[in-house]
C-alpha cells in the first residue's frame, strides 16, 4: 500500500543535541509538510516543500530546518532542541496542483522527548 | 481572528448514539475545502470526509456525514451509531483557494469519548 512512513516512532534526545527525524512516501506526491503537535493541541505547520521549493512558515523558529533530497524523502532537523520542542512531529503529503479536494496523507508521527 | 473554530473541547457520547461535532470557519475565498480528521491516542491523523465550497450536496462517507451550511460558515461532522473505536480527537481543517501548497488550517479539536 502506498503510504507515508516516519522513523523513528519515538525519539529521545538530550537538551541541545541535534536530532533528525525522517519521512518517506510512496505516493509520489509533490508536496511534503512537517507539523509540530503538542499535547491536546492542533497540528502547527512548520514548513512545506513543493517539489524542491522550500516554504517556511513565518513563525517557525530558526532552530528547525528541513531537507528534501528527492521526491520520496524529507527530513526535519532540530539543531539545538530545547525542552519546549518536545512534541509529536507529523509528516504529511499532498499531490499538489490539481489536488485541491484531495486530503493530506499523514504518517504515524514521531514522538520526540527531550532529556 | 480564528479561521477554524471548534467550540467543544470534549464530549461524551453513548455507544450506538449519534454525535455532532461543531466546526465554524472564516474565509473570504470563494473556493475552499473543509476536511475532518480523526486522531486516536496512538497519534496518526486519519482522513474522514471532505466538503468543497461548491458542493451542493452534503458529503457522506459511511457513518460520517457533514452538515454543511455555507451561509452560516459551518461544517459540522455527524457520526452516526457511535462505536467504542470512535473515541479520539477530531479536527476540522480548511484549505483556502489562495493558500500555497494546498496548506491546511486546523481547528483546536474536539475530544470524543464513547461510553459503553
Amino acid at each position: 500500500d502506498a503510504m507515508v512512513i516516519q522513523n523513528p516512532r519515538y525519539q529521545v534526545t538530550q537538551f541541545g543535541k541535534p536530532v533528525t527525524l525522517s519521512c518517506s512516501q510512496t505516493l509520489n506526491h509533490n508536496v511534503m509538510y512537517w507539523y509540530q503537535q503538542k499535547s491536546s493541541q492542533a497540528p502547527k505547520l512548520l514548513f512545506h516543500y513543493y517539489d524542491k521549493d522550500f516554504n517556511n512558515e513565518a513563525d517557525t523558529p530558526d532552530n528547525f530546518q528541513s531537507r528534501r533530497p528527492n521526491t520520496s524523502f524529507c527530513f526535519l532537523d532540530i539543531r539545538s532542541p530545547g525542552l519546549g520542542d518536545a512534541a509529536m512531529y507529523l509528516c504529511a503529503t499532498s499531490a499538489g496542483q490539481g489536488a485541491f479536494g484531495q486530503p493530506q496523507h499523514f504518517g504515524d508521527g514521531t514522538r520526540l522527548s527531550i532529556l | 481572528a480564528q479561521k477554524i473554530t471548534q467550540t467543544q473541547p470534549g464530549m461524551f457520547v453513548q455507544e450506538k448514539e449519534a454525535v455532532t461535532l461543531d466546526c465554524t470557519y472564516d474565509t473570504s475565498d470563494q473556493s475552499y475545502g473543509l476536511f475532518w480528521y480523526k486522531q486516536p491516542s496512538s497519534g496518526e491523523m486519519i482522513f474522514l470526509i471532505y466538503q468543497g465550497s461548491y458542493d451542493e450536496q452534503n458529503a457522506t462517507e459511511g457513518r460520517y456525514s457533514l452538515n454543511f451550511q455555507k451561509a452560516r460558515k459551518s461544517a459540522n461532522l455527524v457520526i452516526s451509531a457511535s462505536q467504542l473505536g470512535d473515541s479520539a480527537m477530531y479536527f476540522c481543517a480548511m484549505r483556502e483557494g489562495h493558500a500555497a501548497g494546498n496548506k491546511l488550517t486546523f481547528g483546536g479539536g474536539t475530544r470524543v469519548l464513547v461510553k459503553p
